[in-house]
């Protein structure tokens, strides 16, 4: 079957560096993604990988290694508002998105 | 980035009557568009696929009877659900897809109650 895995829930303090994992077993793969989703509101956007390594967008970086089916989606300077559920999406061989569960992110003073 | 509009954003109906919740991409034009359903502090749940000009695709155990899924032109779907019980509350958002990358823009989704 068809597999995300992220943790649950994670704890940071505020303007450190936080890193949310992220692994999968799919029927092949067209890209990862991951969403930020604040409470009670619809994910948004925030990477997309489907060639191994980082990619740098300001505070956020996504990693992936296919070989290893895991990813990390990686904040720096956390911030207050970065509170909220990071959901890691892959896309497989028929290109159907497969969710996980989400890690819910606890930013604290 | 694409702007996908959802309506409304809260909902309240009596048990047995329908509600029809409508996604619009405003900045462009969408073939397909996705319906999820989304339960407390779980993830999105995929109900079915949304084509312009066709049937929508539904996941399996989705009621295509009870989820009615129209996809009239290339900037507006909707989702009606019918004879709305209790255990039909849920968060219904919907997103669509910008070219072939796969990258989804997703409305402010739909919290439906049903009394």
């Amino acid at each position: 079957g068809q597999n995300i895995d992220q943790p649950t829930e994670m704890t940071a303090t505020e303007g450190a560096i936080v890193q949310i994992n992220c692994t999968y077993q799919t029927s092949g793969f067209n890209g990862l993604f991951w969403y930020q989703q604040h409470a009670g509101e619809a994910p948004t956007f925030l990477s997309y990988n489907v060639l191994d390594g980082l990619e740098e967008k300001g505070r956020f970086s996504s990693f992936l290694s296919r070989s290893k089916g895991y990813s990390y989606l990686l904040l720096k300077e956390l911030q207050m508002k970065d509170s909220a559920s990071y959901l890691c999406a892959v896309m497989d061989s028929n290109y159907q998105l497969i969710w996980g569960a989400g890690t819910k992110l606890i930013i604290k003073p | 980035g694409a702007v996908v509009s959802q309506h409304p954003s809260w909902v309240i109906c009596k048990s047995g009557t329908s509600v029809k919740i409508e996604c619009r991409s405003l900045d462009f034009q969408a073939t397909t568009m996705f319906w999820y359903r989304q339960f407390p502090k779980q993830s999105l749940m995929l109900m079915a696929t949304s084509n312009e000009g066709s049937k929508a695709t539904y996941e399996q155990g989705v009621e295509k009877d009870k989820f009615l899924i129209n996809h009239a032109s290339l900037t507006l779907s909707t989702l009606t659900v019918t004879s709305a019980h209790p255990e039909d509350s849920s968060f219904y958002i919907c997103s669509a897809s910008v070219g072939d990358a796969g990258e989804l823009f997703f409305g402010e989704g739909s919290r439906l109650t049903v009394l």
